[in-house]
């Protein structure tokens, strides 16, 4: 079966530091998301792309977040600096969109589960 | 403002038993409502995905009601497993990809 591919699996570091999250869209997906999850919030959406362009991130705290796609098999999501409340479950997810806006649905990476000390 | 709310929060039942979720939601406009299972420590799983026109969906043991007058639906698992332990999330959509997540309810089932 076709899978969505993060790294790291598990990701612990010190408050301040950068924290770059990878992930491995599915072949032929055009669209690429990005998720936060919590037990207080749930999912969330922070950004996504469509053929590699950045279509909405408006989730996505600006001033430290920063997500990318510097080719069709790498979608990179970075905080810099990190915070204690940046710890989370990020979730990447890749899906193809028809024309006219047709979902045909979308698939999700296993996660990174982020520890900011 | 677009909510999407999900009873109950948590629900306990013995393996073999049948069981149904709900979804209640003020998303506006509606583009398409899905169901996903998503087991500890994994990413979630769709289970199905219904658009306005559709008011039933199956999925194996999974069957999703849409009632888009009156903005609910409801996935009903027939006959449990230990397997069907996990959170069910409820995502509907006001199109262009955007979506509205509910809280999820989190199903154990017992032996």
């Amino acid at each position: 079966d076709a899978r969505v591919t993060q790294t790291p699996r598990d990701k612990v570091t010190e408050m301040g530091q950068e924290v770059t999250m990878r992930c491995q869209p599915i072949l032929g997906h055009n669209t690429v998301f990005w998720y936060r999850q919590t037990m207080m919030q749930g999912l969330e959406l922070l950004a996504y792309f469509r053929n590699r362009a950045p279509l909405d991130d408006s989730g996505m705290p600006k001033d430290r977040f920063s997500a990318e796609m510097p080719d069709a098999t790498l979608a990179t999501l970075k905080i810099q600096p990190s915070e204690p409340r940046d710890s989370a479950v990020y979730f990447c997810a890749s899906g193809l969109a028809g024309t006219g806006g047709a979902d045909y649905g979308y698939t999700f990476g296993s996660g990174t589960r982020l520890t900011v000390v | 403002k677009n909510q999407v709310e999900q009873s109950p929060q948590s629900l306990i039942i013995l393996e073999g038993k049948n069981c149904t979720l709900q979804c209640n939601y003020t998303v506006s406009p509606f583009s398409n409502l899905r169901w996903y299972k998503q087991d500890t420590g994994r990413g979630p799983v769709s289970l199905t995905i219904m658009t306005f026109s559709e008011n039933t969906k199956s999925n194996g043991r999974y069957t999703a009601t849409l009632d888009a007058d009156t903005k609910q639906s409801s996935l009903h698992i027939t006959a449990s497993q230990l397997s069907d332990s996990a959170s069910y999330i409820c995502v509907v959509s006001p199109g262009g990809f955007k979506t509205i997540f509910g809280a999820g309810t989190r199903l154990f089932v017992k032996a």
